[in-house]
């Protein structure tokens, strides 16, 4: 059975980091198209960024500079590494699967979401 | 960037109405379409990719159709789970970007 489970978020203040985690569970993170997806709390959804199977990165323009996305292989985990932080980043971060074949897929699998707030 | 537009934001219907949503793109995209629906508190699901392909477990009620700029997605006859928010999705840029609709909100009459 697919599973994610995303971690790491919490209360942050503007300027800070953050990790956010996701530990997959029956496939590997390494051969499928990861995304982050967020949504800011009564908004709808901003997809935020991507890492192929080959390793290549792509981010929302809203976030390149500051986000890094990643996998460990060995642990079969995806993370997005959050810089200099915002208050208009404060959302719902959610990690998604965008199958295997071609990132020109939609997103079949989600995570159920950690929450990220970023204030004073 | 592509964008991509929905309509209506949000409308009321009640169970057994037959509801369409649309979704324009700001260029073609082909079929590269998905739709998804989000219930409060939950991650959204996805129920149609490729404009019109059902994903699987999805009811035969929902269905889509489109390609290039303009899709639609349609309930034949609304179930009291039906009334959630939902949203269309590209997947055809590249750069990729995965840009979303805003979303529309099906709520109860």
């Amino acid at each position: 059975e697919v599973q994610l489970v995303e971690s790491g978020g919490g209360l942050v203040q503007p300027g800070g980091s953050l990790r956010l985690s996701c530990a997959a569970s029956g496939f590997t993170v390494s051969s499928n198209y990861m995304s982050w997806v967020r949504q800011a709390p009564g908004k709808g959804l901003e997809w935020v960024s991507v890492i192929y199977s080959g390793g290549s990165t792509y981010y929302a323009d809203s976030v390149k500079g500051r986000f890094t996305i990643s996998r460990d292989n060995s642990k079969n985990t995806l993370y997005l590494q959050m810089n200099s932080l915002r208050a208009e980043d404060t959302a719902v971060y959610y990690c998604a699967r965008a199958g295997s074949y071609s990132p020109n897929t939609p997103h079949d699998y989600w995570g159920q979401g950690t929450l990220v707030t970023v204030s004073s | 960037a592509i964008r991509m537009t929905q309509s209506p934001s949000s409308f009321s219907a009640s169970t057994g109405d037959r509801v369409t949503i649309t979704c324009r793109a700001s260029q073609g995209i082909s079929s590269y379409l998905a739709w998804y629906q989000q219930k409060p508190g939950k991650a959204p699901k996805l129920l149609i990719y490729a404009a019109s392909t059902l994903q699987s477990g999805v009811p035969s009620r929902f269905s889509g159709s489109g390609s290039g700029t303009d899709f639609t997605l349609t309930i034949s006859c609304l179930q009291s789970e039906d009334f959630a928010t939902y949203y269309c999705q590209q997947y055809y840029s590249y750069p990729p970007m995965y840009t979303f609709g805003q979303g529309t909100k099906l709520e109860i009459k």
